[in-house]
């Protein structure tokens, strides 16, 4: 069965400075993508970034980028100049392609601190 | 379009009855997904369709639930008997195809009493 694993509950963060959150998964799709999501307290899940698993290029996106290492199986999610409103719940989530659905992790709760 | 919208945002219930949720997605999206949410968790999917087809459920979706799309446009899910243990976040997500990202409603939070 497919699994995502986040090790890490609650991250913290000083403003301004840098975080990385650790995803790992497990897949034996050889086509999958590869999500984070965000939820902020009481709003809907938002999608952060993607990376598809055939590109080896990581994935970017302003001041979020991927760490992608397909041998190990790890996607850990690196926040540059954290603001305040990075603060909320961070979902890794895998999507074979054969699938249809998400699989989630249960999440890293992030709080940025002034 | 405003994106994946839900309703009721918010539902009380009494142990025994039943409840049912609408979900409308993006309007070109035909992938439609059902997740729940309980505190602290990450969604676990239930079900999805492609339009109108319902193409996979999850051994969470009991006998109790039951998931229609009718003309592929809006999706209802249904509980019967609700249980104490039903109570939870409801999520409806839609996609354009299936490796593209889902976009999620803001959710149905069920309580049951």
């Amino acid at each position: 069965a497919q699994t995502v694993t986040q090790s890490q509950p609650e991250m913290s963060v000083q403003e301004a400075e840098t975080v990385t959150l650790s995803c790992t998964y497990d897949t034996s799709e050889s086509d999958y993508y590869l999500f984070w999501y965000k939820q902020p307290p009481s709003r809907q899940m938002i999608l952060v970034i993607r990376q598809e698993a055939y590109k080896q290029q990581n994935a970017t996106e302003n001041r979020f980028s991927v760490n992608f290492q397909k041998a190990a199986k790890s996607f850990s999610l690196k926040i540059s100049d954290s603001q305040l409103g990075d603060a909320a719940m961070y979902f890794c989530a895998d999507k074979g392609g054969s699938q249809g659905n998400l699989i989630f992790g249960k999440g890293t709760k992030l709080s940025v601190k002034p | 379009d405003t994106g994946v919208s839900q309703d009721p945002r918010h539902k009380i219930t009494k142990r025994g009855q039943n409840v049912t949720f609408r979900c409308d997605p993006i309007s070109e999206h035909n992938r439609l997904y059902w997740y729940r949410q309980t505190l602290g968790q990450g969604p676990e999917f239930l079900t999805y369709f492609q339009n109108e087809a319902q193409l996979e459920k999850s051994r969470l979706l009991s006998d109790r639930f039951s998931a229609e799309r009718p003309k592929g446009s809006f999706s209802t899910l249904e509980i019967q008997r609700t249980e104490q243990g039903d109570s939870a976040m409801y999520l409806c997500a839609s996609s354009l195809r299936s490796n593209t990202e889902a976009f999620f409603g803001q959710g149905t939070r069920l309580t049951v009493v």
